[in-house]
């Protein structure tokens, strides 16, 4: 089945403890992306990539990081989490002129 | 990136036809407008895409006008399943940048 995973699916840790979050594609799609949703605030863009080794920043980079070694894999890393990352995290891929696929979703809780 | 118009929230009954419209005054040439479906907690789902005139799939239909400055999302025959956030969003694709900006999209929600 042609899918986007992520994991976990809900995650509570403590403010400053180094935490990665991983997506996975088996699409064989270039483009993947990381996006935060917050109350009132919508989906957000974090960071995207076009293909292997290839990353920019989209609109709240902050905090974050991210790596495309691989095609399939796109993980999303917190170096120092705060209690403001507290959010609702999801992956996406596409083709160069596709529809997204979206992941099931991350909740991450940082206490 | 064209910034993207929809209403906050629309109602419902089942069975009816839905037009959900959105406008993107300042939509450039090579934008395509592509409408997404989210259930609580659940990532956006695709739903069509297209760049000008009709296009029509198994689950909506999208109407596009010449200008391309708006653009409606249709619905046929609604269910209480189809209540959701819908959102519009233009997006610019080309070899070097994609970047796709969600909106605070339309609650659309379906009444018995």
């Amino acid at each position: 089945e042609a899918q986007v995973t992520q994991n976990p699916r809900y995650l509570i840790t403590v403010t400053g403890k180094k935490l990665t979050v991983t997506c996975s594609q088996n699409m064989n799609h270039e483009y993947m992306s990381w996006y935060r949703q917050d109350p009132g605030l919508g989906l957000r863009q974090i960071y995207y990539s076009m293909n292997v080794e290839v990353t920019d920043k989209g609109d709240v980079p902050e905090g974050y990081k991210v790596s495309r070694k691989e095609k399939r894999n796109f993980p999303l890393i917190l170096e120092s989490p705060s209690p403001n990352q507290t959010s609702l995290y999801f992956c996406a891929s596409s083709t160069t002129g596709g529809g997204y696929t979206f992941g099931s979703g991350t909740r991450l809780t940082v206490v | 990136l064209a910034k993207t118009t929809q209403p906050i929230s629309m109602d419902s009954y089942e069975g009816q036809e839905v037009n959900i419209t959105c406008s993107h005054n300042n939509i450039a040439t090579n934008d395509y407008i592509t409408w997404y479906q989210q259930f609580p907690s659940q990532g956006p789902r695709f739903i069509i895409q297209g760049y000008k005139t009709k296009v029509t799939n198994e689950v909506a239909s999208l109407f596009i006008p010449a200008d391309r400055k708006s653009s409606t999302l249709s619905l046929p025959r609604v269910s209480l399943s189809d209540t959701a956030v819908y959102y519009c969003l233009a997006f610019f694709s080309s070899g070097s940048a994609r970047q796709l900006t969600f909106g605070s999209g339309t609650q659309l929600t379906v009444l018995p």
